[in-house]
């Protein structure tokens, strides 16, 4: 079993529409979450940073964190075209090294 | 814009041949890291250095070393290159080290043919 697991997509939404991303693990020493976003050919970029379990917002953007059930989500409200995009989750812990998941593709559809 | 700054942006070499990678940190920032990322396997962690000295290893291939110098900027060396070696190569970097989120550079695009 992979430490951190993404569901694959891609994903292709409408305009407008809200996205949830999802991300579980397997480490319980984790407990920083992070969800990066990655235009195509640009490095990816931090968009959200949480500790422990919880909720967090940011604009159109909720990260949240379910520890118990060792899963995370990211949701969109409202998307945008230029919410088109690679988003990658990645979470540390103590004497963790930061472990990615493999990213998922969204496309929203003007 | 991160602040991390990388060069070359795109890399065209045979097989066989070295290449070097360089990364600039964000200025006030210690750590950096090295990631390599293809379709197949997402960012995999190469290497990370603190303050000069290498503090964790991650997928980093014997053919591969890096370096970080005194003024913090590092340096990714590629060596008897294959084709399974093209990829986008990130550079990353970090105030201090453990939990601390990471920025990255928009990467060296190397091709090896």
């Amino acid at each position: 079993q992979k430490e951190v697991e993404q569901d694959p997509g891609p994903l292709s939404v409408p305009e407008g529409a809200i996205v949830s991303l999802n991300c579980t693990y397997s480490n319980s020493a984790f407990q920083y979450f992070m969800w990066y976003r990655q235009y195509s050919r640009k490095g990816p970029e931090l968009l959200m940073y949480t500790y422990s379990s919880g909720n967090k917002e940011d604009g159109r953007f909720t990260a949240q964190v379910d520890k118990s059930s060792k899963y995370i989500s990211l949701f969109i409200r409202d998307s945008q075209p230029s919410d088109s995009a690679t988003y990658l989750c990645a979470m540390t812990g103590a004497n963790s090294k930061l472990t990615f998941g493999k990213g998922i593709t969204l496309s929203v559809r003007p | 814009d991160s602040g991390v700054t990388q060069t070359p942006k795109h890399l065209i070499t045979a097989t066989g041949q070295r290449v070097t990678l360089r990364c600039s940190p964000r200025s006030g920032d210690l750590s950096v890291y090295w990631y390599q990322q293809s379709l197949d396997q997402g960012l995999q962690f190469l290497i990370q250095y603190y303050n000069g000295e290498e503090r964790a290893k991650g997928n980093i291939l014997e053919r591969f070393s890096a370096q970080q110098f005194p003024d913090l900027h590092s340096e990714l060396n590629l060596s008897s290159l294959e084709l399974g070696d093209s990829a986008l190569y990130f550079c990353a970097s970090s105030v201090v080290t453990d939990n601390s989120p990471l920025h990255f550079g928009n990467g060296t695009r190397l091709t090896v043919t």
